[in-house]
């Protein structure tokens, strides 16, 4: 089956600094990529995603690239906020979702 | 109703214990997934559902694991004897088509098996 590993497990950043996040998959099947953030008490929440016939998508602070080659693919967030403190989750998919362990972001005032 | 919703929020059960988990889906989603998530870790696949066929459920951890969703709606995960490894946070996600769309989560289900 799919298996997503995902560093770093720990990221701490200065308000309005970048914060990058990289995962890597295993099945080359997998043609689906979201990106969820989870806040305490909360089920994750779909942030952005992007397919396999795409190398990269933008939406406002938060982009992700994809390489499908090297099975690699990275989320960016930009200028990044205080509320932008939370776990994220990086997954693939082949019809079934497979999440990666998770990273927890900390954004320093 | 406009999101997921998951119930009850929290539930303690003894060892041994039978428990019910119920999920509520997004009006008009075909498919629901369930997932368990143990503390600090990511969420595992458990098991689909596309209206009310169960497509995979390879990821029950044990025949006490059970889930149906009779009319293709609200979808009911069932543990059966709970042990403590049973512990965790158990997501319901709901989609409108498959697995290769965005999944709406509910906030989950913590359960704390003594």
């Amino acid at each position: 089956g799919e298996n997503v590993e995902q560093h770093p497990s720990t990221l701490s950043v200065q308000e309005g600094d970048s914060a990058v996040i990289k995962c890597t998959y295993s099945d080359s099947a997998s043609n689906y990529f979201p990106w969820y953030k989870q806040e305490l008490g909360k089920g994750p929440q779909l942030i952005i995603d992007i397919r396999s016939n795409v190398g990269e998508k933008k939406d406002q602070r938060i982009a992700v690239t994809l390489n499908k080659t090297a099975k690699h693919f990275s989320l960016h967030i930009t200028e990044t906020q205080p509320e932008d403190s939370a776990v994220y989750f990086c997954a693939a998919s082949n019809q079934k979702v497979t999440f990666g362990t998770g990273t927890k972001l900390q954004v320093i005032p | 109703g406009a999101g997921v919703s998951q119930s009850p929020r929290y539930k303690v059960a003894k060892r041994g214990q039978d428990v019910a988990l119920r999920c509520d889906p997004i009006s008009g989603h075909v498919s629901l997934f369930w997932y368990q998530q143990a503390l600090g870790q990511g969420p595992e696949f458990l098991t689909y559902f596309q209206n009310e066929a169960q497509l995979d459920k390879s990821g029950l951890p044990s025949d006490r694991f059970f889930a149906e969703r009779p009319e293709g709606s609200v979808s009911t995960l069932k543990i059966q004897r709970t042990q403590q490894e049973d512990s965790a946070v158990y997501l319901c996600a709901s989609s409108f088509t498959g697995g290769n769309y965005g999944y709406t989560f509910g906030s989950g289900t913590r359960l704390t098996v003594v």
